[in-house]
């Protein structure tokens, strides 16, 4: 039973291409999020959502869109994908944002490659 | 700005045991996570730390304190399958309570 799961694992797609990660969580949590991870491992957020609104959105191009039809699921759609898209997207999910001790679990991931 | 330092890589003995460093600086510091991560795996929670002092968890401890900015994450008798990435997050309240990452510590543990 995976608790944060997101589909596809692995992509490889054209520039240019318009692709969606699919992100569910069966944990009962609030918040939802995407994270980035480069090739120097660095994991940066790129989105939070809590009860499916927006609360944090970081400098990202608009080519990114995140959409939240239920609590449950946080979909990541790009557009025109560039070769700098190249990367392992997390999905995450946590009870809430600010109560202490959140503690912020992880999908296994999505390896995206532009070519 | 937030801004969090840890050591790029390590290596260390099997049974040994080893301490990842971590410093951070952040405006509105509210909680430090240590996270591991195995190579083309997701991060898998370790600890929290929010007071100052030492939390232990079996093998695995982590200590924070705040007036200094630091936190350490203290792994006792390795074994080999803790060879992997160990990720300081540090949660801050001025920026939405978002968790800002570290590049995170490769550590090998050699027979």
């Amino acid at each position: 039973d995976t608790a944060v799961s997101q589909t596809p694992k692995y992509l490889v797609t054209q520039m240019g291409n318009d692709k969606s990660i699919k992100c569910e969580q069966n944990l009962g949590h609030d918040t939802m999020y995407w994270y980035k991870q480069d090739s120097k491992k660095f994991l940066k957020i790129m989105f939070s959502y809590n009860n499916k609104e927006l609360i944090i959105n970081e400098t990202v191009p608009n080519r990114f869109s995140p959409k939240s039809p239920d609590k449950a699921h946080l979909n990541l759609h790009i557009n025109s994908l560039e070769l700098g898209d190249s990367a392992v997207y997390f999905c995450a999910s946590s009870k809430g944002t600010a109560t202490s001790g959140n503690t912020i679990y992880f999908g296994e991931g999505s390896w995206l490659t532009v070519v | 700005g937030q801004n969090i330092d840890q050591p790029t890589e390590m290596t260390a003995t099997e049974g040994a045991i080893v301490q990842i460093n971590c410093t951070y600086q952040t405006s509105g510091f509210n909680g430090l996570f240590w996270y591991q991560q195995h190579a083309g795996e997701a991060p898998t929670f370790l600890s929290y730390n929010v007071l100052d002092g030492l939390e232990e968890k079996g093998r695995f401890s982590s200590f924070l304190s705040r007036s200094k900015g630091y936190s350490y994450l203290l792994l006792k008798e390795l074994q080999m399958k803790d060879s992997a990435s160990y990720l300081c997050a540090v949660r801050d309240r001025d920026s939405s309570y978002k968790l800002i990452f570290g590049s995170g510590t490769r550590l090998l543990v050699r027979p």
